[in-house]
């Protein structure tokens, strides 16, 4: 098991490009989660899936912003015209529910700087 | 509305001494709080969790504990070791959150030896 693995690890971008990034889950967890953090803040939730179906999507997520988890497992998110203000870093998270807890863990994110 | 709030951005303890972490919420729905340690330029890590059906859960060095009724939980870590020094972050979760964690701001804890 080699954890939640996110790639790329950074990416630099002109306004106006799109740009999309990938996770890989913990394989058989049945949810994926996408959360955004900026400087000085604690992580704020984006969406997720439970298996391939998109379940929660924030008010954060723009229309700019899609994220897709075509057959339950690596997930994409995409963000299209970018802007400076979503410079953040992106991470993902993946959780295994059965009953009761969701205990959810985290990539080392993809850290986007948008020029 | 921030309903989960970590009122102290920083936190400096001595080697082998007990750090305490606090954090607040206001949602009375919140059944499941997580600890998460962050690294720069990494991902959280999870550390521990507890439910609201107990007040107190230990692993190791670290405990949590629950207060409800005052909507508060706290991470002891005894000893403190300089390779605790991160960024700490509290997060809740609910029936009515729909699996999602609500993230406090974070405490950055130094540890110094």
């Amino acid at each position: 098991d080699t954890g939640v693995s996110q790639n790329p690890r950074h990416k630099i971008t002109k306004r106006g490009q799109n740009v999309t990034f990938r996770c890989d889950p913990i394989s058989e967890h049945n949810r994926l989660y996408w959360y955004r953090q900026t400087l000085g803040q604690g992580p704020e939730f984006l969406t997720y899936f439970q298996n391939e179906a998109q379940l929660e999507k924030s008010r954060l997520l723009s229309d700019r912003f899609s994220a897709e988890r075509p057959k339950g497992s690596f997930s994409t998110l995409e963000i299209q015209r970018t802007e400076q203000g979503d410079s953040a870093m992106y991470l993902c998270a993946s959780s295994l529910v059965v009953t009761g807890a969701d205990t959810q863990y985290f990539g080392p994110g993809t850290r986007l700087t948008v020029l | 509305d921030q309903q989960v709030k970590q009122n102290s951005p920083s936190l400096s303890v001595q080697e082998g001494r007990i750090s305490i972490l606090n954090c607040d919420y206001t949602n009375s729905m919140f059944d499941y709080f997580l600890w998460y340690k962050k690294y720069p330029a990494e991902g959280p890590t999870f550390l521990i969790s507890i439910s609201s059906i107990k007040d107190k859960n230990e692993d190791g060095r670290f405990t949590v504990f629950l207060n409800k009724s005052a909507k508060h939980l706290s991470l002891h870590i005894v000893p403190s070791q300089p390779g605790d020094s991160a960024v700490y972050f509290c997060a809740a979760s609910g029936n009515n959150q729909g699996g999602k964690l609500i993230f406090g701001q974070g405490t950055e804890l130094s540890v110094k030896p």
